[in-house]
C-alpha cells in the first residue's frame, strides 16, 4: 500500500494569510506514460462529506475558489490557501488513486489563529 | 447534477453483516468507478473498495475477505455488504464517484453493537 503522511497534522493561521499543508507519500504517484500526478485533496468539515478541492495534483475542480492550489510531483505535494477564510476552517486530507488500495494521508486540521 | 444518497439500517448486531445502497440520481451508473469509503468516529478515511459499472470490483485488502460491492444498473444503484462486523466497523459510511471521489453521498452512520 502507498503511504499517505500529512504535515503538520493542525495548523493555526490568521484570517487573510497563508495556509501551506504538505503531503508526502511512501512511493511516487506520477504515471510516466500521461505524465499525470495521481493525487487529490479534500476539504472536510464537521458533519459533511469530503470535498474535492483539487485532483491531478493541481487542477481545481470547479467551483472551487482560486485561493486554494495545489502542487508538487512524484512524492511531495503541497496544498495552498493564499489568503485564509473564515469558511476555510475544516480538515484537509490528500489522497493518491495511482494504485490501490487508494490510501489517505491522517488529515491536517485548519484553525484560524 | 450527480447526487449520491447512502441507505441502509443504522445499527447492526455484532457478527451479522452491514448492508447499504448508494442510489445514484441525476445521471447514469453506467460510466466510471463507484466507491465506498468509511470514517470512523473522530476518526481519517478509509477506502473500502470500488465497483465498475460493468461488475469489475478491487477491495481493500484490510477487508477483502468479508466485503462484497455489487451494483445493478437497472435501479442506478450500488451496494455494500461487509460480513462478520465488529465495534471497529462502527462509522459513517460513503459512497462516492471515480477514482478522485469528486461527488460524494452525504453518509449514513452505522453503529455496531448488541
Amino acid at each position: 500500500d502507498i503511504v499517505m503522511t500529512q504535515s503538520p497534522d493542525s495548523l493555526a493561521v490568521s484570517l487573510g494569510e497563508r495556509a501551506t499543508i504538505n503531503c508526502k507519500s511512501s512511493q511516487s504517484v506520477l504515471y510516466s506514460s500521461n505524465n499525470k500526478n495521481y493525487l487529490a485533496w479534500y476539504q472536510q468539515k464537521p458533519r459533511q462529506p469530503p470535498k474535492l478541492l483539487i485532483y491531478w495534483a493541481s487542477t481545481r475542480e470547479s467551483g472551487v475558489p482560486d485561493r486554494f492550489s495545489g502542487s508538487g510531483s512524484g512524492t511531495d505535494f503541497t496544498l495552498t490557501i493564499s489568503s485564509l477564510q473564515a469558511e476555510d476552517v475544516a480538515v484537509y486530507y490528500c489522497q493518491q488513486y495511482y494504485s490501490t488500495p487508494f490510501t489517505f494521508g491522517q488529515g491536517t486540521r485548519l484553525e484560524i489563529k | 447534477q450527480v447526487q449520491l444518497q447512502e441507505s441502509g439500517p443504522g445499527l447492526v448486531k455484532p457478527s451479522e453483516t452491514l448492508s447499504l445502497t448508494c442510489t445514484v440520481s441525476g445521471g447514469s451508473i453506467s460510466s466510471y468507478y463507484w466507491s465506498w469509503i468509511r470514517q470512523p468516529p473522530g476518526k481519517g478515511l478509509e477506502w473500502i473498495g470500488y465497483i465498475y459499472y460493468s461488475g469489475s470490483t478491487n477491495y481493500n485488502p484490510s477487508l477483502k475477505s468479508r466485503v462484497t460491492i455489487s451494483v445493478d444498473t437497472s435501479k442506478n444503484q450500488f451496494s455494500l455488504k461487509v460480513s462478520s462486523v465488529t465495534a471497529a466497523d462502527t462509522a459513517v459510511y460513503y459512497c462516492a464517484r471515480r477514482e478522485e471521489l469528486d461527488v460524494w453521498g452525504k453518509g449514513t452512520t452505522v453503529t455496531v453493537s448488541s
